[in-house]
This record gives structure tokens, C-alpha cells and sequence, in this order.
């Protein structure tokens, strides 16, 4: 079992979707979670970041953790083809000499 | 504040040959870590540096290398080049201390092509 799950995709929505994306992790250390999107050929740009379980909102963007479950999601509301990218999940843990560990990723498609 | 700087963007080399890629942090950042990036195997972490000392290392094998100025400035060698170390090469840095926010925040890459 990889360290971190992500929904495979590819995703393609209309539009003014929700979109719902999703890691699984099996690493109960880890305390920090992110997601980045990742435009292609460049690099990843950080997109949020949470500390603990909980949920945080920035605009469009919600990011919830739940560390009972180890599964963090993001959730993308009134989506935009802006928005079509790969979105990857990252987390670490309190230590300040853990690795970072990242998801496979998964490709969002917003079709017009 | 200037973000992540990699510097070259694309390089094209032989097998064989050997090549360097640079990154400068984001200011005030001691943390600096190297990623590698392939369609098959997502972003695999490759080592990571913190006041010039290598704290952490991925699973790659010894050609690659790397090292940390005491700017924080870091390069990374790969030698003896393979078809299979084209791929992208992202670097990221982070401020590297237990009791801050531990996140990392990424240069554009660099593509390396083996030919």
C-alpha cells in the first residue's frame, strides 16, 4: 500500500460543478496537509494548507481533513475552466526533518 | 517577494554526460528539496537540504547528488546520465524549522531530455 492515496482521475465536470477531490494516507504522523495544483509543464503552486483535522475555506476552494479516517479532501464549488489542471495532495509531519510525501495527483478537466 | 528560481528551464543532454541544475529559495528559506517528476511515477522525492547539510534522501541511486551554498542556494548533479532520468526537476523550499508552518513552495523545473 503507498503511503499516500489519490483518486486516480482523470475528472472532467461542466462548468459550475462541485468538484470533490480526495487522498487517503495511512500515516497517522502526518499533521500538515496541503494540495497543490499543478498547471502542465509547470511547477506545483500551493493552493492550501491545513494543520490538524478540521476544515479551512479560501473562496471557491474548501480543504478538510479528517485524521480518524487519514482522508483529506478538496472541494472546488461553481468550478472553472481555469480550474482544469492536476491537483495533488501533500503532507508531512511535525518534525521538522520529515519528508514531504506526495500524491499521485489527479488531472481535472472543466469542460466550457 | 521573489519565489522559487530554477535555473536552466530546459537542458537536453546525452547519455552518459553528466548535468547540474541550480535552484534559488525563496528569501529567508534554509530548507531546499529536490524532486523528481515523471508521467508514470508522479513527484518522487530525491533529498532535501537544511544549512548546507543533506537531512533527508529519497530512493535514487548514487548518481544523483546534490549540495547547499550558505545562501541556502542548492545544485543538484546527475551523472552518468540515462534515458530514464529525463523527466522534470523541481525544487522546493520551505523555511525548514519544527516550530513554523512546514510548507513547501515550489520553483517552475527544470526539463531535462536524455538523448
Amino acid at each position: 500500500q503507498k503511503e499516500v492515496e489519490q483518486d486516480p482521475g482523470p475528472l472532467s465536470v461542466p462548468e459550475g460543478a462541485i468538484v470533490s477531490l480526495n487522498c487517503t494516507y495511512s500515516n497517522s504522523a502526518f499533521q500538515y496537509f496541503m494540495w497543490y495544483r499543478q498547471y502542465s509543464r509547470k511547477g506545483p503552486e500551493l493552493l492550501m494548507y491545513t494543520y490538524s483535522s478540521g476544515n479551512k475555506e479560501d473562496g471557491r476552494f474548501t480543504a478538510q481533513v479528517d485524521k480518524s479516517s487519514k482522508y483529506i479532501s478538496l472541494f472546488i464549488r461553481d468550478s472553472q475552466p481555469s480550474d482544469s489542471a492536476t491537483y495533488l495532495c501533500a503532507m508531512s509531519g511535525d518534525n521538522y526533518g520529515q519528508n514531504f510525501v506526495f500524491g499521485p495527483g489527479t488531472r481535472l478537466s472543466v469542460l466550457p | 517577494k521573489a519565489g522559487v528560481t530554477q535555473t536552466p528551464r530546459y537542458l537536453i543532454k546525452t547519455r552518459g554526460q553528466q548535468v547540474t541544475l541550480s535552484c534559488s529559495p525563496i528569501s529567508g528559506h534554509r530548507s531546499v528539496s529536490w524532486y523528481q517528476q515523471t508521467p508514470g511515477q508522479g513527484l518522487q522525492f530525491l533529498f532535501e537540504y537544511f544549512s548546507e547539510t543533506q537531512r533527508n534522501k529519497g530512493n535514487f541511486p548514487g548518481r544523483f547528488s546534490g549540495r547547499q551554498f550558505s545562501n541556502s542556494r542548492s545544485e543538484m548533479n546527475v551523472s552518468t546520465l540515462e534515458l530514464g532520468d529525463s523527466a522534470l526537476y523541481l525544487c522546493a523550499s520551505s523555511l525548514g524549522e519544527w516550530d513554523n508552518k512546514n510548507i513547501q513552495y515550489f520553483g517552475a523545473g527544470t526539463r531535462l531530455s536524455v538523448l
